[in-house]
């Protein structure tokens, strides 16, 4: 089946340091791809989306492109914040047969030292 | 414009027990998703809902269940409580097909 594989971290790094959080995917067909953020004791926020080839989501700072080739969308940004301390997931959406449902990474743990 | 809406936000039960999770989609969403994140397990698909009616379900067995109302609220039903069912419930909601899930800040269920 469909599955999604991220760096698991932790990660931890200074603030204004860059960040790449590496996610691959293995899924048949054309998949979504999303990247969600989940800040200590809330649920998820959509960060960014891409739904082909060669899109390239963005969204506070943080891009990630659809690569077909190397089925990956890996996470970056220039300069990160404290305020970016979060756990970050990777995800494809698979329709298959008219169902729906978000297949997830295990998650990444960044934490940005002031 | 109001998020997905979880409640309760904490919920304690022991094993055996019956456990009822509510979710309030955003306004103009029709499909609900359910989804649990259990520790050393990650985010595992539970149930989708569109138009009150289940679209897909995910490896979870029949105890878990659940509805969708008409004013597209929906329901999680957990029967038999187990141990292994303590974990962080989360729901999403989307206007459908192919669009994105927005998700509320899920229900703790604690098994005692």
């Amino acid at each position: 089946g469909d599955s999604v594989t991220q760096m698991e971290g932790p990660v931890t790094l200074s603030e204004e340091a860059f960040l790449t959080i590496n996610c691959t995917y293995t899924a048949t067909g054309y998949p979504s791809l999303f990247w969600y953020v989940q800040y200590p004791g809330e649920g998820l926020q959509l960060l960014l989306k891409a739904t082909k080839a060669d899109d390239k989501g963005s969204n506070k700072g943080f891009e990630a492109t659809y690569r077909k080739e190397t089925t990956s969308f890996h996470l970056e940004k220039g300069s990160v914040q404290v305020s970016d301390s979060a756990v970050y997931f990777c995800a494809l959406s698979d329709q298959k047969g008219g169902s729906e449902k978000l297949v997830f990474g295990k998650g990444t743990k960044l934490t940005v030292n002031p | 414009e109001a998020g997905v809406t979880q409640s309760p936000t904490h919920l304690i039960k022991t094993r055996g027990q019956q456990a009822t999770l509510r979710c309030s989609p955003i306004s103009g969403h029709t499909s609900v998703y359910w989804y649990q994140q259990a520790l050393g397990l990650g985010l595992q698909f539970l149930l989708w809902y569109d138009e009150g009616e289940e679209r897909n379900r995910g490896n979870f067995p029949p105890r878990f269940s659940g509805r969708q109302f008409p004013n597209y609220s929906s329901e999680l039903n957990v029967n038999a409580l187990e141990l292994e069912d303590s974990a962080l419930y989360l729901c999403a909601s989307s206007f459908g097909l192919g669009q994105p899930q927005h998700f509320g800040d899920g229900t703790r269920l604690s098994i005692l």
